[in-house]
């Protein structure tokens, strides 16, 4: 079936600093996945932070990147310099075209910055 | 305010009871979905109506049944719960079934004690 693995949490960072969440995936019931991120900040509900459905493509929202890369199956997200309002939970999913019918995410990686 | 409204925000139950788990989404989408993330596991999809008709369902047991009163109501009902239950349960909608962002409530933690 598909996959998502991504970076373990938790990650804790200083404001300013960057960050990296790793996402690779494994879609083996889908010829072209779209990829996402979504975050859940706290107290709230997923939301769509990016997504990309073309490979080679780069997706970004808030500050945050990622670049579908097909051959290394890869989908990482990052951004150059963090504040504390990014502290939340970031997951990593893949879909069909059809995207609505059915998202495999990852675990989700907790991420929380201190001033 | 929340667009998709989850009902309650927790709830704990007793091995073998029924629960209902309550949804009510005011963004006019067509389509509706649970999710279920246990603990130490990724998000889950578990089923997806659209236009008040179930389309997928990836649930294996049959003890979880969702319900569809009204095009923007979309409950779930669980029997016979088991403690392996215990878990967030997320409802989501987008406009349509076809290439559509996906909204989420904030979830209903359930334990099963």
């Amino acid at each position: 079936g598909d996959s998502v693995t991504q970076t373990e949490g938790p990650v804790t960072v200083s404001e300013s600093e960057s960050l990296i969440i790793n996402c690779t995936y494994s879609a083996t019931s889908i010829a072209y996945p779209n990829l996402f991120w979504y975050v859940r900040y706290p107290g709230e509900g997923l939301q769509l932070l990016l997504k990309v459905i073309t490979a080679g493509q780069k997706g970004s929202s808030r500050g945050f990147e990622a670049t579908y890369n097909k051959e290394t199956t890869s989908f990482h997200l990052q951004k150059a310099s963090v504040q504390e309002s990014d502290s939340a939970v970031y997951y990593c999913a893949l879909g069909e075209g059809n995207y609505a019918q059915g998202l495999t995410f990852g675990l989700g990686t907790r991420v929380s910055v201190f001033p | 305010d929340p667009k998709i409204i989850q009902k309650p925000k927790y709830l704990v139950a007793v091995t073998g009871s029924e629960k209902i788990l309550i949804c009510e989404q005011y963004l006019g989408h067509n389509a509706m979905y649970w999710y279920r993330q246990s603990a130490k596991k990724p998000l889950e999809f578990m089923f997806s109506y659209s236009y008040q008709k179930l389309m997928d369902n990836q649930t294996a047991s049959s003890r979880f049944q969702p319900q569809s009163s009204k095009k923007n109501h979309l409950d779930l009902q669980i029997t016979a719960l088991k403690p392996d239950d215990s878990a967030t349960y997320f409802c989501a909608s987008s406009q349509d079934r076809v290439n559509t962002e996906v909204f989420f409530g904030k979830g209903t933690r359930l334990t099963v004690v």
